[in-house]
């Protein structure tokens, strides 16, 4: 168990619609990040978040956007769902940036079918 | 875009026997990592090694690092079957601070 939490575990809706995917980081991670991992992109940086102010943005789609709350929990929110943003999405945290490595603890993911 | 590409994309070996997985990247490098990913789950943190370090071990996994030829292996001694899973190796990003790239991994499958 990375202490990273992940709701809800599965979610399956329909094209067009917005769905919210929620994560909690390990006690004491200021850092959050968000990962798309599928088929044919592969693990995929989305965004991250430190301490409530975004920090760097990867490959996030204009529909898609991200925020950290006051509790260092995140939502992303995926809006104008396609058939292609089917995926596994996995939130990661990590100790505050300082002269430590940045070893990031993942969650177990929450897998999005959009049919 | 994928900085860590990993080699072989797939390994099938014997309990017992050990298992090597290579990943070459592109630019200069802080710290090279080695994640493990069970059939759909999140990734496990395997073992780190920094750029002035050529070798490091942690149990049954051994990590080198080159940084002249921009490569690192993984190797995995005495495999069980409980090792099956996918392993990527994972740069910080040049453009996104300390977010992680990874590369494509490798399946390993260990039968008993």
């Amino acid at each position: 168990d990375s202490g990273v939490t992940q709701t809800p575990k599965h979610l399956i809706t329909a094209t067009g619609q917005r769905v919210t995917l929620r994560c909690s980081p390990r006690s004491g991670d200021l850092s959050v990040y968000w990962y798309q991992q599928s088929l044919d992109q592969g693990l995929q940086f989305l965004i991250q978040y430190y301490n409530g102010e975004e920090r760097a943005k990867g490959n996030i789609l204009e529909r898609f956007s991200a925020q950290q709350f006051p509790d260092l929990h995140s939502e992303l929110n995926l809006s104008s769902l396609e058939l292609g943003d089917s995926a596994l999405y996995f939130c990661a945290s990590s100790v505050v940036e300082t002269s430590r490595p940045y070893e990031q603890y993942f969650g177990p993911g929450t897998r999005l079918t959009v049919t | 875009s994928q900085q860590g590409e990993e080699d072989p994309q797939a390994l099938s070996i014997q309990e017992g026997e050990n298992a090597t997985m290579n990943c070459s990247y592109k630019t200069s490098i802080n710290n090279l990592q080695w994640y493990r990913q069970n059939s759909g789950r999140g990734l496990v943190h395997l073992i780190l090694i920094r750029s002035n370090e050529r070798e490091k071990h942690s149990g049954r996994l051994r990590v080198t690092l080159d940084t002249s030829k921009k490569s690192s292996s993984l190797l995995i001694t005495a495999s069980r079957a409980a090792d099956t899973a996918s392993y990527f190796c994972a740069t910080l990003s040049n453009q996104a601070g300390t977010a992680l790239i990874f590369g494509k991994g490798t399946t390993l499958s260990v039968s008993s």
